[in-house]
């Protein structure tokens, strides 16, 4: 069985501050990672994807991200968050890349930025 | 290029009544995914399709949720008799062959039932 756990329910952090949001996942083969985006009221968007190669990978609006087998851990990065960063983050694992592939999300993260 | 819609946006039921929720994927994509989001929780997969056929509704979660994509198309999503414990967000999404992994949401049906 594969699981994600986000350990911070909520996490608020000051205008112009550096942001760390983490995530570790369980799944004994090689997973396909993701953080998504949902804004109020709307859908989920997806902010970055790791499959392979080098651990860490760029996103949209300066977000990245490092992948850790050794500590089963994908973590969300911003040098600096802006107030429009605020929403939900969901960190994602994937089996595989193929035609049965899941998602299996974890229970997202609730970033507040103060002005 | 067009993303997923979804409609209604809202829905306020009592219990007993039915509610059917619509989805129409990205063009091309030949897999179609509906989720429940209950409130502060991650989506959980109900069911999903690739064209017309059902791959798997085991975590669809009584009979009274159903799910068709006749023609491989757009998809609808039926509660019969709905129950407070159905108050989620429903989330439909899409991809196709090149990568399965990789999902487009649409923007999602907010269902409240009295």
């Amino acid at each position: 069985a594969q699981s994600v756990t986000q350990p911070d329910a909520r996490v608020t952090v000051s205008e112009g501050a550096s942001l760390q949001l983490r995530c570790k996942y369980s799944y004994s083969g090689t997973p396909y990672l993701f953080w998504y985006v949902q804004y109020p009221r709307q859908g989920l968007q997806l902010l970055l994807k790791y499959y392979s190669g080098d651990p860490v990978v760029q996103g949209v609006n300066g977000f990245e991200a490092e992948f850790s087998k050794s500590n089963s851990s994908f973590h969300l990065r911003k040098a600096s968050v802006h107030w429009s960063d605020s929403a939900v983050y969901f960190c994602v694992l994937s089996d595989s890349g193929g035609s049965n592939a899941k998602l299996t999300f974890g229970k997202g993260t609730k970033l507040s930025v103060k002005s | 290029e067009a993303g997923v819609t979804q409609s209604p946006r809202y829905a306020v039921l009592q219990e007993g009544q039915a509610v059917s929720f619509w989805c129409d994927p990205i063009s091309g994509h030949d897999t179609l995914y509906w989720y429940q989001q209950p409130r502060d929780q991650g989506p959980q997969l109900l069911v999903y399709f690739r064209d017309e056929a059902v791959i798997d509704n085991s975590q669809l979660p009584s009979d009274r949720f159903s799910a068709v994509r006749p023609k491989g198309t757009n998809s609808t999503l039926k509660i019969q008799s709905a129950k407070q414990g159905d108050t989620a967000t429903y989330l439909c999404a899409s991809s196709w062959t090149n990568n399965y992994a990789e999902q487009f949401f649409g923007p999602g049906t907010r269902l409240t039932v009295l």
